[in-house]
This record gives C-alpha cells, structure tokens and sequence, in this order.
C-alpha cells in the first residue's frame, strides 16, 4: 500500500518568515494531494490540494508544489502569522475513477509561528 | 449547514463494553470514512465507504465495526473495546462527483475522544 512520510514534525518560525512541509508517497497511482490545517481540539480542515497534473497551485500565502517524479510534494505558507500555528497534514490518495478510495495521512507537522 | 455530525464528542467506557459512536452527514455524500488520531501516528483510516452497503477496511481496521444502511449515517462500532483503541476519532464525508476538486473535498466531524479503561 501507500506510505506517507511528513517532515519535520515540528517546526518553529517567526512571524514574516515562510515555513515549508514536505511530504513523500511510495505509490505511484496516487494523484490526489489534499493539505489540512488542524487547530488546537478541532477539526482538520482542508486548506490547499493539487492533481497529479498540476506542478503547483497558489492561494494567497498558501502554495502546494508537486514532483511527480520523485514523489514528494510541498505546502509553503509566506509571511506566516500566528494564527497559522496549527498541525498540518499531508494526504495522497489513489484515484478509483469515480470516487476516494483509501486515504494516507503523513504524520503531522506542528507549526508554530513565534510572534 | 452543511455539516457531519459526530456523537457523543466525549466517552469513557470500561473494556469489553460494546459501544457504537454514530456518524451523521447532511449532504448527501457518497463516500464516509472514519479516522483515529493518536499523537506522534497522524491520521489512520480505519474503514470506509464509497456508498449505501458499500464498506472498506482502511489501514487500522482490526477491533471496529461499520455498517452503511442509509446514505447518511455511517457508525463505528466497538465490539469489545481495549484500552489500546482510546484515541481521538473522527468521522469524514466527500461528494464523489468529479466536476472539480472543491467536490472531493473531505469534512471532518468534530471528534470523539474515546477513553477505554
């Protein structure tokens, strides 16, 4: 099956700075990308995902960029706040045609943004 | 309000004592799935489905139960619970119309933190 890998799991910025996630997938057929954003005892929330044939996608501070070829995508937030302190999840999933299958969550980065 | 409705949100319970943590969703979406979240382990599918009578083991599905007679409600169901099955839970819903990627998208319940003792 597939095998998310997140790193690092705990990151420290101050506020202004960017901050970058890393995530890697072993399973080739996987061509969904989501990103969630988890606040302190609520829920994961999706923030940003990319297609397998997508390279990159931007929404304001927010960017996800993809290597399909070595298997690892990225979440990139500029000029962070502190309100962007928060656990962020990585997801690859395998693409059934016309619905989610499984689901792969990496482990989770703990981001905190120093202000 | 577009919403998925877990219940109870807090539950404590003794081992071997069968519990069913409901899952409820208000948008007509296909596909259910349930998570369980342990620190330093990230998010871990434990079952899901692609719709009505339609149910798949995720990664971590020894010791649950799930059953989909109806669109929306998807419970989890423990058995006999072990205090290794205390975790926080989550339950999830998606459309699994491809018109875009906004219809993919995953709503999360607001948990259950299930204490087994």
């Amino acid at each position: 099956g597939e095998n998310v890998e997140q790193h690092p799991s705990t990151l420290s910025v101050q506020e202004g700075d960017s901050a970058v996630i890393k995530c890697t997938y072993s399973d080739s057929a996987s061509n969904y990308f989501p990103w969630y954003k988890q606040e302190l005892g609520k829920r994961p929330q999706l923030i940003i995902d990319i297609r397998s044939n997508v390279g990159e996608k931007k929404d304001q501070r927010i960017a996800v960029t993809l290597n399909k070829t070595a298997k690892h995508f990225s979440l990139h937030i500029t000029e962070t706040q502190p309100e962007d302190s928060a656990v962020y999840f990585c997801a690859a999933i395998i693409d059934r045609g016309s619905t989610l299958g499984r689901l792969y969550f990496g482990r989770g980065t703990q981001l905190t943004v120093w202000p | 309000e577009a919403q998925v409705t877990q219940n109870p949100r807090y539950l404590i319970t003794v081992t071997g004592k069968k519990l069913t943590v409901t899952c409820s969703q208000n948008m007509n979406h296909e596909y259910m799935s349930w998570y369980r979240q342990d620190p330093g382990l990230g998010l871990r599918q434990i079952y899901y489905s692609m719709n009505v009578e339609v149910t798949d083991k995720g990664d971590v599905p020894e010791g649950y139960k799930v059953s989909r007679k109806e669109k929306r409600n998807f419970p989890l169901i423990l058995e006999s619970p072990s205090p290794n099955q205390t975790s926080l839970y989550f339950c999830a819903s998606s459309s699994t119309t491809r018109t875009g990627t906004e219809n993919e998208k995953l709503f999360f319940g607001s948990g259950t933190q299930l204490s087994v003792l």
